[in-house]
């Protein structure tokens, strides 16, 4: 089974307005951590938000926001005010703590339009 | 303070040449991480080190490929013989293991062609 899964390849979304990229996770271990990096074009990894899994609050960072919904194992990234910098692809990620191994999924690739 | 640092930064070579990767993970940092990323596969795990031990090798795609990591702040990624299907970008990253809450750190990656 899947680790992590992104189901959506590609978005787009206006500048100015929010957006949500999906993920959703599967895990056994009570403990893991989940992370969201950025890839713009030139290709480096771009580490965003955290959220760990006895976090009561969502994690927030400037403009980004993490939608954890523990019993839907989904860890949803809310950017707020877009803009075009913020094209790119995303990943999502899971670490547990038993293994230390990270899980990403797929990608996301959003286009924030002018 | 540095992050992590790979070289080359790119690389073309012939089919049937072997190719070594390098990369120096953050100080103090105690795993690394090689990964391989395509247009076609996406980000693939290759193999990771704890404390210099090899964890989990199962990403590696098949017997050229080899790694290494002789201390805490050398690792190598090796290809012998190179096949153009090899081509991809590979990236090292390390992190500090200890708990969920520390994210990696990737390098600049290094963009492999094997003509």
């Amino acid at each position: 089974a899947q680790k992590i899964t992104q189901t959506q390849p590609g978005m787009f979304v206006q500048e100015k307005e929010a957006v949500t990229l999906d993920c959703t996770y599967d895990t056994s271990d009570p403990s893991y951590g989940l992370f969201w990096y950025k890839q713009p074009s030139s290709g480096e990894m771009i580490f965003l938000i955290y959220q760990g899994s006895y976090d009561q609050q969502n994690a927030t960072e400037g403009r980004y926001s993490l939608n954890f919904q523990k019993a839907r194992k989904s860890a949803n990234l809310v950017i707020s005010a877009s803009q075009l910098g913020d094209s790119a692809m995303y990943f999502c990620a899971m670490r547990e703590v038993g293994f230390n191994k990270f899980y990403f999924g797929s990608g996301t690739k959003l286009n924030v339009k002018p | 303070d540095a992050g992590v640092i790979q070289s080359p930064r790119h690389e073309v070579t012939e089919m049937g040449q072997e190719v070594t990767l390098r990369c120096k993970p953050i100080s103090g940092h105690n795993s690394l991480f090689w990964y391989r990323q395509t247009m076609m596969r996406g980000l693939e795990l290759l193999i990771y080190f704890n404390n210099n031990v090899p964890i989990d090798d199962s990403g590696m795609p098949e017997d050229r490929f080899s790694a290494k990591m002789p201390n805490a702040s050398f690792s190598t990624l090796k290809i012998q013989p190179s096949e153009p299907r090899d081509s991809a970008v590979y990236f090292c990253a390390s992190s500090f293991w200890d708990s969920t809450s520390y994210e990696q750190y990737f390098g600049p990656g290094t963009r492999l062609t094997v003509t």
